[in-house]
């Protein structure tokens, strides 16, 4: 048990649509990125933020999109959904203070289907 | 070529052997290293921090070597239990409290009874 849960748990989207995909993390963590795991690969840095900023990106396009908020809950919003990216998106968070180094404690992620 | 890459596996072995796993990175200015393990259909989770002078957990074994920018776990004494895919991990040391995690494929392994 991490204490970051993400909902939904599933979800099916057709191409073109949005999507909002919301984490909750645990008290103390003032840290939370976002992951995309598509089947057989590893998860992909899409970005992080820190204290409501984001303060880091991976290479993916500005149809993803960020928010934290001031309980340093989470969202995930993706526009204009390719067909590609139907994956498992993990949300992960890590304490406060412990630096760069901090272990990551992951959700158990959100899968999204795009027909 | 990618980032972070590792043997891909699946490896399938019998209870009580011993596995090892290696994963090569690309970025010289990588500063930490990590071992993450995820069960099927479920979130990563840390495993084991890497470090230069190599560092043991229990069965567990991570080694470092900066100069070749080679990282390996090795498994002894495998269990049923150990059955997942192993993700190797990489930081690219951003500045400030900043972090990018970059995965390798993950290698699979499977414990035989």
């Amino acid at each position: 048990e991490t204490g970051v849960t993400q909902s939904p748990t599933h979800l099916i989207k057709t191409r073109g649509q949005q999507v909002t995909l919301r984490c909750s993390s645990q008290s103390g963590h003032n840290t939370v990125s976002w992951y995309q795991q598509a089947l057989g690969q590893g998860p992909q840095f899409i970005f992080q933020y820190y204290r409501e900023e984001e303060n880091g990106r991976g290479n993916f396009p500005p149809r993803f999109s960020g928010l934290q908020f001031p309980n340093y809950s989470s969202e995930l919003n993706v526009n204009a959904l390719e067909l590609d990216d139907s994956a498992l998106y993990l949300c992960a968070s890590r304490p406060s203070g412990t630096g760069a180094d901090g272990e990551l404690f992951f959700g158990e992620g959100s899968r999204l289907t795009v027909l | 070529r990618k980032e972070v890459e590792q043997d891909p596996g699946p490896f399938n072995v019998p209870e009580g052997a011993t596995v090892a796993f290696n994963c090569t990175y690309s970025n010289s200015a990588s500063q930490s290293f990590f071992w993450y393990r995820q069960d099927c259909r479920k979130e990563p989770k840390l495993l084991m921090s890497v470090y230069s002078s190599g560092n043991e957990d229990g069965r567990f074994t991570a080694q470092l070597n900066r100069a070749s920018q080679y990282i390996s776990l090795l498994i002894r004494d495998s269990k049923l239990s150990d059955s997942a895919t192993y993700l190797c991990v990489v930081n690219k040391g951003l500045s400030g409290s900043a972090r990018q995690l970059t995965f390798g494929s993950g290698t699979q392994l499977t414990v035989l009874p």
